[in-house]
């Protein structure tokens, strides 16, 4: 079935760069996009961009243009998020999630990533 | 941007209906999708494209889409369904992008 796993959680200063991984199984790496959510604490799910695995296209969320790269490793089946000059206001979990094909909703999601960011 | 506007809570008593709006600038004509999400887990998908439903999904869950307004409806509400709720669109301009959430209370 599919699976996606990502990185533990990690804690980090103002100014800091974070990267975090999630490793997928149980599809065709390739064919697919990797999404990227985050959530602050008692927030609503915000939206932050893809990468397609197999072109290594992405796109990536006005607000977080700037600071926020996707990359991937099709060998080794895991994407990547990283994002730099890391504020408190990034403190979230990060998702990574898939959708399925030809249709815009995201249907498995990796169980997340928190990310605290303090001094 | 793109905006999508839920009620922050809904309540309802087991056994009852639950209807969860999502509002936005001709909603009607884009595909929504609503997603669960219980206190400490991940996002789950419960209606996609309007009206399907991810196989595993009860079909208590149900959705509809018309004009400004997009609902998700859960019949026969049980204590597991507490959880928040979000619904998600996508749009040529900003391609994706979530509503506010809704918290739904089993009374």
């Amino acid at each position: 079935q599919v699976q996606l796993v990502q990185s533990g959680a990690e804690v980090k200063k103002p100014g800091d760069s974070v990267k975090v991984s999630c490793k997928t199984s149980g599809y065709t790496f390739t064919s697919y996009a990797t999404h990227w959510v985050r959530q602050a604490p008692g927030q609503r799910l915000e939206w932050m961009g893809w990468i397609d695995a197999g072109s290594g296209k992405t796109k990536v969320s006005e607000k977080f243009q700037g600071r926020v790269t996707f990359t991937s490793d099709a060998f080794a089946a895991i994407s990547y998020m990283e994002v730099s000059g890391l504020k408190s206001e990034d403190t979230a979990v990060y998702y990574c999630a898939r959708p399925p094909r030809g249709i815009t909703a995201l249907d498995s999601w990796g169980q997340g990533t928190l990310i605290t960011v303090s001094s | 941007s793109y905006v999508l506007t839920q009620p922050p809570s809904v309540s309802v008593a087991p056994g009852q209906t639950a209807s969860i709006t999502c509002g936005g600038d001709n909603i009607g004509s884009k595909s929504v999708h609503w997603y669960q999400q219980k206190s400490g887990q991940a996002p789950i998908l419960v209606v996609y494209n309007d009206v399907r439903r991810p196989s595993g999904i009860p079909e208590r869950f149900s959705g509809s889409n018309s004009d400004n307004a997009a609902t998700l409806t859960i019949s026969g509400v049980e204590a597991g369904d507490e959880a928040d709720y979000y619904c998600q669109v996508w749009d040529n301009t900003i391609d994706r992008a979530f509503g506010g959430g809704t918290k739904l209370t089993v009374l």
